[in-house]
């Protein structure tokens, strides 16, 4: 099937702008993770979801940053008053149940621009 | 705070040969450890997964190890191929009190020659 598919793949926007991105997990998967990775790093946890419910947003860098997923399928994570910090690639992920050492299926990311 | 190493130079070797990636941690001491795979403009994909009582896991040419003593575990491809060529990322979990939060290191850059 379907795997985890990630919209806009690309956005540059002018700082002091508001940005959302979406993720479309894969159909029936019950968690959702959102990662920011940097150039030459690994994923960097943001939040988590399990279901519709936000279960850890231990992450999230600043209360500029929120994520949403209200019928507990695609989620939006939103960035307000984007700043050049913000430029990142962001990376969603899914698995089936959220369980302990339950593999996580990564979307192709949205690669963000702040100028 | 929980750190986690990997080797940042790229590592080149020839096709046919074994490779060996490090992953080091400190101030940690993860039930599990997870190997992804990333190629270019792509995200990670699960490789393989290494218990905390587990010494050794195979899949294939891939076999990864676990030394909780030295907070390390190798991650080697035995007989490897130019498509081989990718960055491996290391993943712990970071006791999150009951789903998979992972921590990943920086990752190694792996590249296969003919």
């Amino acid at each position: 099937g379907a795997g985890v598919s990630q919209s806009p793949r690309y956005k540059v926007t002018k700082r002091g702008q508001d940005v959302a991105l979406r993720c479309d997990p894969i159909s029936g998967h019950v968690s959702l993770y959102w990662y920011r990775q940097a150039l030459g790093q690994g994923p960097e946890f943001l939040t988590y979801f399990n279901y519709e419910a936000q279960q850890d947003k231990s992450g999230l860098p600043n209360d500029r940053f929120s994520a949403e997923r209200p019928e507990g399928s695609i989620s939006t994570l939103t960035i307000q008053r984007t700043e050049q910090r913000d430029s990142a690639m962001y990376r969603c992920a899914s698995s089936l149940e959220g369980a302990l050492e339950e593999t996580q299926y990564f979307g192709p990311g949205t690669r963000l621009l702040v100028l | 705070s929980q750190k986690i190493e990997q080797n940042s130079e790229a590592l080149n070797i020839q096709e046919g040969k074994t490779a060996t990636l490090t992953c080091n941690y400190t101030n940690y001491s993860p039930a599990y450890l997870q190997w992804y795979r990333q190629d270019p403009g792509r995200g990670p994909v699960f490789l393989l997964l290494i218990r905390e009582n587990e010494k050794e896991k195979r899949k294939e040419r891939l076999k990864v190890t676990f030394d909780t003593t030295l907070k390390q575990s190798l991650f080697h491809i035995t007989a490897s191929q130019p498509a081989d060529s990718a960055t491996y990322l290391c993943a712990l979990d970071s006791f999150s009190g009951g789903y998979n939060k992972l921590i990943f290191g920086a990752g190694t850059r792996l590249a296969v020659h003919p």
